[in-house]
């Protein structure tokens, strides 16, 4: 069965101190890994897509790296409106387009 | 803009009386997603169609149906609300389901059960 976990659970940060989000997984066979935010009362909003170890993708603050037993969303110089809950989810091969998420880390980045 | 719409925002309703939430995309995407998300907790997959295929998720209850009369729209019943149904749903999109794509997700529906 996959699973995903986030770590750590919540996240406290000074405005400008960079910090990482960590995603462990346990797939069949990976199909991608995708990043989303999610903001209180909101859906998920897309962030990454990473398919493969070794691959990474920045977005402004952030960049997703990722190995073969997990991905760390790195933070630089956070801002307040990077607080948010962060989640990471996996498709596995053998479960199509299935996405399976972990719990989340919810970042709170004071000014 | 494309986008995913889920109606209503907030849903109250009673235990055991039936509910219907609503999903609408302008995205023309093939597949369309139904989650549940519970307060501090993962979303997890319901169903899903891909196109007229409807696939239920084995741990899905049979509580909840679902229904896509177009390429646009799909619904979510809840036949009896029970409390432990209070969530927030979530629909998503993708363009199909054979590669790795990505699921865009709707604004949500906060269901209430009293």
């Amino acid at each position: 069965e996959d699973q995903v976990t986030q770590s750590p659970e919540a996240l406290r940060l000074q405005e400008g101190e960079s910090s990482s989000l960590n995603c462990s997984y346990t797939v069949s066979g990976l199909r991608g890994l995708f990043w989303y935010r999610q903001d209180p009362g909101k859906g998920p909003e897309f962030l990454f897509t990473l398919y493969s170890a070794g691959e990474e993708k920045e977005k402004e603050r952030l960049k997703a790296t990722l190995t073969k037993k997990e991905s760390f969303l790195h933070i630089t110089a956070p801002k307040p409106e990077d607080s948010a809950t962060y989640l990471c989810a996996v498709q596995d091969m053998e479960y199509g387009n299935k996405l399976v998420f972990g719990a989340g880390t919810i970042l709170r980045v004071k000014s | 803009d494309a986008m995913v719409i889920q109606n209503p925002r907030y849903q109250v309703t009673q235990f055991g009386k039936p509910v219907t939430l609503s999903c609408s995309q302008t995205l023309n995407h093939n597949v369309m997603y139904w989650y549940q998300q519970k307060s501090s907790q993962a979303p997890k997959l319901l169903f899903h169609y891909y196109d007229k295929d409807f696939n239920n998720e084995a741990d899905t209850p049979d509580n909840f149906q679902s229904r896509r009369p177009n390429t646009s729209f799909c619904f979510l019943d809840i036949r009896s609300p029970g409390l432990g149904d209070a969530a927030m749903y979530l629909c998503a999109t993708s363009r199909d389901n054979r590669v790795a794509d990505t699921q865009y997700f709707g604004p949500g529906t906060r269901l209430t059960v009293l």
